[in-house]
């Protein structure tokens, strides 16, 4: 079975440092591995994926996460936080030899202050 | 449409009744899937449509679930005899055949009292 493990429920972080956002994975096959975050009461939105190649990927706002097979780890990151940033992250897995589920974490909580 | 949409946005119920949330995918995307979210938590799967395949129910919690799709149109998620442990939002979700990533909706949230 695949799993996916934040082990951090919240991440605090002073508005321009750098932040990370931890993710680790279980998958059998070759895993496809995907951020998401969800603002206050909407749905989630799709921030990056990682499916083969660079292992390190960029997505939407300045974010971008680096794939680690070794360490079977997917953290995401940015360089400089700002407080807009604040929001919940969910990191999730599917198996790329042909699973269709896809599975989330339990998500983290990233609060940037000023 | 351009995204995901979901309705009811909001719905309170009694508890006993029976509710039913729609989800209208975007075009062409032939993979729908539902999730639901407690709150304070993660999501859990219930469950996947492909196309005209049999569905993946290996996530719906109990026979009180159930979901319908007909091809890639609109999917139905029915609750019957709801408890206040059903209270959650429920997300659907789509995706292209082809394609790997998937897009959410905003989201219906259910409160049963």
């Amino acid at each position: 079975a695949q799993s996916v493990a934040q082990p951090e429920d919240q991440v605090n972080v002073a508005e321009g440092n750098p932040l990370t956002v931890k993710c680790t994975y279980s998958v059998s096959g070759n895993p496809y591995l995907f951020w998401y975050v969800q603002y206050p009461n909407r749905g989630l939105q799709f921030l990056l994926k990682y499916i083969t190649g660079d292992n390190l990927v960029k997505g939407s706002y300045g974010f971008e996460a680096e794939f680690n097979k070794s360490q079977t780890s997917f953290h995401l990151k940015k360089p400089s936080a700002l407080v807009s940033d604040s929001a919940l992250y969910f990191c999730a897995v599917r198996d790329g030899g042909g699973g269709n589920k896809l599975t989330f974490g339990t998500g983290t909580q990233l609060k940037v202050e000023l | 449409g351009a995204g995901v949409s979901q309705s009811p946005s909001n719905k309170v119920t009694e508890k006993g009744k029976d509710v039913e949330l729609r989800c209208d995918p975007i075009s062409g995307h032939t993979a729908l899937y539902w999730y639901r979210q407690r709150l304070g938590q993660g999501l859990e799967f219930l469950i996947y449509f492909q196309g005209n395949s049999a569905p993946d129910k290996s996530g719906l919690p109990s026979d009180r679930f159930s979901a319908e799709r007909t091809g890639e149109s609109v999917s139905t998620l029915t609750i019957q005899r709801t408890q206040q442990e059903d209270s959650a939002v429920y997300l659907c979700a789509t995706r292209q055949t082809s394609g790997n990533t998937i897009y959410f909706g905003e989201g219906s949230w259910l409160t049963v009292v």
